[in-house]
């Protein structure tokens, strides 16, 4: 069983349309969450992070927490066709002396003109 | 400010050479990350620095790969006798220390013929 689990996609909405990305993880001691944006032939770019139960916003960005159910999402309102990349959730539990981030396979997102 | 550099920007090698692989992390970071990344098994972590020391070299593939950091900034990670199957990129991240975001440099792709 993945650690980090997300749907590869590709996921495709129109221009001005909320995009929603899920992902599940399966550590419950997992304390840290965090979504990378990849553009193709790039390294992950740090977009948003989040630590706690409930909503985070930053700007058309925001990032959703549940703990209980395992399930962090990031919600991208007024798409625009710059935000086609692929994005991956990374989880991070702090055991002992690990501090690695645990990434899924990334969903690959499509904003249509 | 300046963020993480890595360098070669891409590196060609014959299978059985060595190679060294450079990372300069953000300036105060105390935290520095390797991981890969290849199609077959997305982004993989191998190797946490705290300062000088390296708490967690779990991901380390084999014997043949090996890392260190001077100085609590830049790091080089080595590997001996490549091998067809090291082809990926190489990422190198950084943090203010184990506990906070990290920040990834371009990375450095290495093809092993």
């Amino acid at each position: 069983q993945k650690e980090v689990e997300q749907n590869s996609g590709p996921l495709s909405v129109p221009e001005g349309a909320i995009a929603s990305l899920n992902c599940t993880y399966s550590d419950r001691g997992s304390q840290s969450f965090f979504w990378y944006r990849q553009y193709s032939g790039k390294s992950p770019e740090l977009i948003m992070f989040i630590y706690s139960n409930g909503d985070k916003e930053d700007g058309r960005f925001t990032a959703q927490l549940n703990k209980a159910s395992q399930y962090v999402s990031l919600l991208i309102r007024d798409s625009q066709p710059s935000d086609s990349a692929t994005y991956l959730c990374a989880v991070r539990t702090s055991s002992g002396s690990a501090r690695q981030l645990t990434f899924g396979s990334g969903t690959q997102l499509t904003v249509l003109p | 400010g300046a963020g993480v550099s890595q360098s070669p920007s891409n590196k060609v090698t014959e299978k059985g050479k060595d190679v060294e692989l450079r990372c300069d992390p953000i300036s105060g970071h105390t935290a520095l990350y390797w991981y890969r990344q290849s199609l077959g098994q997305g982004l993989e972590f191998l190797i946490y620095f705290q300062g000088n020391s390296a708490p967690d070299k779990s991901g380390l593939p084999s014997d043949r790969f090996s890392a260190e950091r001077t100085g609590g900034s830049v790091s080089t990670l080595t590997i001996q006798r490549t091998q067809q199957e090291d082809s990926a990129v190489y990422l190198c991240a950084s943090s203010r220390d184990g506990n906070y975001e990290q920040y990834f440099g371009p990375g450095t792709r290495l093809t092993v013929t």
